[in-house]
């Protein structure tokens, strides 16, 4: 079945560095979504890309679909501590699954 | 626009109980999904209903079931309760116009102890 696998499962950086998580699919995806949950909260939605090769910035962070529509990133510049929490793709084909999530950990 | 609510908050129950969880989507939203979240799984979905119907199921055994209600307020229920079932359990609305590609506004979740 669908599968959509993150990459790596848990990053530590200090304050200031760069941070990337990827996101893969066993198959072709429809699009995908980016949620952030922060420790002791919920899934939040970030962004949602369509097209294949597209690329979106929100402030610190790039988002990129790969040219397939295999596989994502998402890469934050110069980390904050309020960077913090866990990463979630999402994609879609026939069914919104949700990859295992990146916990992103920041020290001042 | 108010957000997603879920009651109750937090539940503990025991092996063998049942428990029924509820979630009331943002206003004018018509698909409430719900979705399983334990540390080492990650997030699961469990099903989807729309307009009172179920639209997609994941793969959860029968012991696992749903309902969603005219004004679109969706119950989860889980029969004889085990203790694998502790987890965080999750309802997220979407205006349900696009399957699979809506954005998933989630509520705080229902935090299930199972002793």
């Amino acid at each position: 079945g669908q599968q959509v696998m993150q990459i790596p499962q848990y990053q530590h950086v200090q304050e200031g560095e760069d941070f990337t998580t990827y996101c893969n699919s066993s198959t072709t995806l429809s699009n995908i979504q980016w949620y952030k949950q922060r420790p002791g909260g919920h899934p939040v939605f970030l962004i949602q890309l369509v097209k294949s090769g597209e690329v979106k910035k929100q402030k610190r962070l790039t988002f990129q679909f790969g040219e397939a529509k295999k596989n994502s990133s998402l890469h934050i510049t110069a980390t904050q501590t309020t960077d913090v929490g866990t990463y979630f793709c999402a994609g879609s084909r026939t069914a919104l699954i949700f990859g295992k999530g990146t916990t992103l950990s920041v020290s001042s | 626009k108010a957000g997603v609510t879920q009651t109750p908050r937090y539940l503990i129950k025991t092996r063998g109980q049942q428990v029924t969880l509820s979630c009331s989507p943002i206003s004018g939203h018509r698909s409430v999904s719900w979705y399983q979240q334990t540390p080492g799984q990650g997030l699961q979905f469990l099903f989807e209903y729309f307009s009172e119907t179920q639209r997609n199921k994941g793969n959860f055994p029968g012991r696992f079931s749903g309902r969603q209600f005219s004004n679109s307020r969706s119950e989860m229920n889980v029969s004889t309760l085990e203790l694998g079932d502790s987890a965080l359990y999750l309802c997220a609305s979407s205006s349900g116009l696009a399957a699979y590609t809506d954005t998933q506004y989630f509520g705080p979740g229902t935090r299930l102890t199972v002793l």
